[in-house]
């Protein structure tokens, strides 16, 4: 079964604070979206990865294939910084060449000043 | 600056009424999705199109149907709206293949009364 983990739920930390949230997947997988959805606002793709790591200012995301498993980091954690963060992946054996992808349920951050 | 584009931000209407979401990408994509975000369920995908003319059924299209006449435009019609339909609904598109990102609209938040 295609499944999206995605952990904590929520996470409050302080300004400064390094933050990692983390995301599990079942199978194989094509491609995995890291997004930012601030509150009522609408979704940016912050990255895209099959492999490796991959760093913008003070975000970096990393992906290990074999573990099935990826993280997103944010170095010195600013106020702004508060959102929701969503994993999504593109599984190998759904959506074809559409690539559907299938949503972790998000992590709610919130950074305190 | 590229761009998805939905019509409305916040949306409300009665109970029966037919419902429009419009939704325009200015990049030429091949493929465009309609979601809906529900909290405690994440995104889930309704229908999505892969060319003009062409739509698949998602996870969720129960109530809905769509559109799509232009390669530019993606409509999500609700054809009598009920209330287990107030949500935030969300336009994505991508190019074709796998090793492409996405772009997402900013979302429209529709209330049926």
């Amino acid at each position: 079964k295609n499944e999206v983990e995605q952990s904590p739920q929520n996470l409050t930390a302080q300004e400064g604070e390094f933050i990692t949230i983390n995301c599990s997947y079942s199978v194989g997988i094509s491609a995995l979206h890291w997004l930012q959805q601030h509150p009522g606002g609408g979704i940016v793709s912050l990255f895209m990865l099959s492999s490796g790591k991959k760093k913008h200012g003070r975000l970096i995301a990393t992906i290990n294939i074999q573990e099935k498993h990826s993280s997103l980091h944010i170095t010195a954690s600013h106020p702004r910084d508060s959102a929701v963060y969503i994993c999504a992946v593109r599984f190998m054996n759904y959506g074809g060449s559409q690539g559907n992808l299938i949503f972790g349920k998000g992590t709610k951050l919130s950074v305190k000043p | 600056d590229v761009k998805v584009t939905q019509s409305s931000r916040y949306l409300v209407k009665r109970t029966g009424e037919k419902v429009f979401l419009e939704c325009v990408q200015d990049m030429d994509h091949e493929n465009m999705f309609w979601y809906r975000q529900d909290p405690g369920l994440g995104l889930r995908l309704i229908y999505f199109s892969y060319d003009v003319k062409m739509k698949e059924k998602g996870d969720i299209p129960e109530g809905y149907s769509v559109s799509r006449e232009k390669k530019e435009r993606f409509s999500l019609i609700l054809e009598s709206a009920s209330t287990n339909q107030t949500s935030m609904y969300l336009c994505a598109s991508s190019e074709g293949g796998q090793s492409y990102g996405y772009t997402f609209g900013s979302g429209t938040r529709l209330t049926v009364v």
